[in-house]
């Protein structure tokens, strides 16, 4: 019930094109649900955030989508750009369980110019 | 620099040998978290300190590995008698603590430990 599985794990995208990563998880007490970004010797790095009481939630390029009935949430990289590929983690989190973070396996996305 | 801060950023140990990872948080951050990750992986929570109080420990954590936070400022992990399956990024985190709600956890880039 703690897992979170993140698909594909990896992705190949053309420069302008979007780019999608799905999770799903199983705890329903999970009311917190970031992503992250990890560029290789680096740590990760939020890159954006959602709660359960919203459906989407989009900043710059980046949207997230929030389905609850089927515990299902995604990224969208909208315009992808060399610049970002990396790989991205999707997590979750509850509030009432010390905020600790359980990830997915990643996905390494290449966006090829 | 006022991100999270860890040290070394490599170490390469023999097998059966001692090491011990420091971390540096974020000065206000009073949440702090241990992960690993593998290679391919995401990470994998080891344990948690708010303040100086160790809170959770995962089951990942064997009797060979303990941590620290000692006057709930920089952290340590130890693992004792390192061996190969203990090769890993050693990656910590910091936050905030705000009553049930999340917070952004900020990492630091890890300290990769390779066990030969």
């Amino acid at each position: 019930q703690q897992q979170v599985k993140q698909s594909p794990q990896s992705l190949i995208v053309q420069k302008g094109g979007i780019s999608i990563i799905n999770c799903a998880y199983e705890n329903t007490a999970f009311d917190y649900f970031p992503w992250y970004q990890q560029f290789p010797g680096k740590g990760p790095a939020l890159l954006i955030a959602i709660r359960p009481d919203v459906s989407e939630k989009k900043e710059g390029r980046f949207t997230i989508s929030f389905n609850k009935s089927a515990k299902q949430f995604s990224l969208h990289i909208m315009d992808s750009q060399p610049g970002d590929s990396a790989t991205y983690f999707c997590a979750a989190s509850f509030s009432g369980g010390y905020n600790k973070l359980i990830f997915g396996a990643g996905t390494r996305l290449a966006v090829h110019p | 620099d006022t991100g999270v801060s860890q040290d070394p950023r490599h170490k390469i140990t023999k097998r059966g040998q001692n090491v011990t990872f420091r971390c540096d948080p974020i000065s206000e951050h009073n949440r702090l978290y241990w992960y690993r990750q593998t290679l391919g992986q995401g990470p994998e929570f080891l344990t948690y300190f708010q303040n100086e109080a160790q809170l959770e420990k995962s089951r990942l954590l064997s009797d060979r590995f303990s941590a620290e936070r000692p006057k709930g400022s920089f952290s340590t992990l130890e693992i004792q008698r390192t061996e190969q399956g203990d090769s890993a990024m050693y990656l910590c985190a910091s936050t905030i603590n705000r009553v049930l709600v999340n917070t952004e956890a900020f990492f630091g880039q890890g300290t990769r430990l390779t066990v030969v």
